[in-house]
C-alpha cells in the first residue's frame, strides 16, 4: 500500500530552538494534515492543507503543502516544553478509496 | 459534552474472550474509523464506515468486527482476543468527505493476557 515517510523519527532539542519535520511520498496527495499526540491522548489536528504550495500558520506552527504534492513540512518556532509529544502527518492520496494515510510520527523532546 | 467519546479507557482481557470497544460521537459526522496504534507502526486503519449500515475493511481487519446501526455509534468487537491485539485503539470521525480533517477520541488501551 501507499506509505508516508516521516522524518526524523525523534528529536531532542533545547527550549527556544526551532524544529522542522517533514513527510514525503512517492505518490501525489490531495490533502496534508498535521497532528500532535500528547502522552495518553488521541491525536489532535494542528493544521490542514488542501492546495499545492499552501503555507498555513497556527501560532508558532507553520506547515506547507509541497508544490510537487508529494511532500509537506511542519515547522515549530521557539519551542517550549509543552511542545513535547508525537507529531503525525497524514495525507489523502490522489487515487484512493478516501482514507487518510498516516506517517509513523516524529517524537519531540524539549529540554528546558 | 459534544465530541467523540471512547469507552472504556483501559481494558484487560484474557486470550479467547470477546471484547467490545465503544465509540460515540455527537457531531453526526458521516465517516467513522477505527485505528490501532503500535510502536513502530504508527496508526493503522482497522475498519471504517461511510454511513450507518455501511462498513468496510481497512489495512488490518482480521480478528475484528464492526457494526454501525446508528450514525453516532461505531463499536469495535474482538471476537476472540489474542495477545497480538494488545494495542491502543482510536476511534475517529471525519467532518466532510474522505480526506477532510479527522477528529480522534482519547483512545482505549487494551491488554490481552
Amino acid at each position: 500500500g501507499q506509505q508516508l515517510n516521516q522524518s526524523p523519527q525523534s528529536m531532542f532539542i533545547q527550549e527556544g530552538e526551532d524544529v522542522s519535520m517533514n513527510c514525503t511520498s512517492s505518490s501525489i496527495f490531495n490533502t496534508w494534515l498535521w497532528y500532535k499526540q500528547d502522552p495518553g491522548e488521541g491525536p489532535v489536528l494542528l493544521i490542514a492543507l488542501y492546495k499545492a504550495g499552501e503555507l498555513t500558520s497556527n501560532g508558532r506552527l507553520t506547515a506547507q503543502f509541497g508544490i510537487t504534492r508529494k511532500d509537506s513540512f511542519l515547522n515549530i518556532s521557539a519551542s517550549i516544553p509543552s511542545d513535547v509529544g508525537i507529531y503525525f502527518c497524514a495525507g489523502l492520496p490522489l487515487r484512493s478509496q478516501g482514507n487518510l494515510i498516516f506517517g509513523k510520527g516524529t517524537k519531540l523532546s524539549v529540554k528546558p | 459534552d459534544a465530541g467523540i467519546t471512547q469507552s472504556p479507557r483501559y481494558k484487560i482481557t484474557e486470550t479467547g474472550r470477546q471484547v467490545t470497544l465503544m465509540c460515540h460521537q455527537t457531531w453526526s459526522h458521516s465517516y467513522m474509523f477505527w485505528y490501532r496504534q503500535d510502536l513502530g507502526h504508527g496508526l493503522r486503519l482497522i475498519y471504517y464506515s461511510a454511513a450507518a449500515d455501511i462498513t468496510d475493511k481497512g489495512e488490518v481487519p482480521d480478528g475484528y468486527v464492526v457494526s454501525r446501526s446508528k450514525t453516532e455509534n461505531f463499536p469495535l468487537t474482538l471476537e476472540s482476543a489474542t495477545r497480538s491485539q494488545t494495542s491502543v485503539y482510536f476511534c475517529a470521525t471525519q467532518r466532510g468527505g474522505p480526506g477532510t480533517e479527522a477528529f480522534f477520541g482519547q483512545g482505549t488501551r487494551l491488554t490481552v493476557v
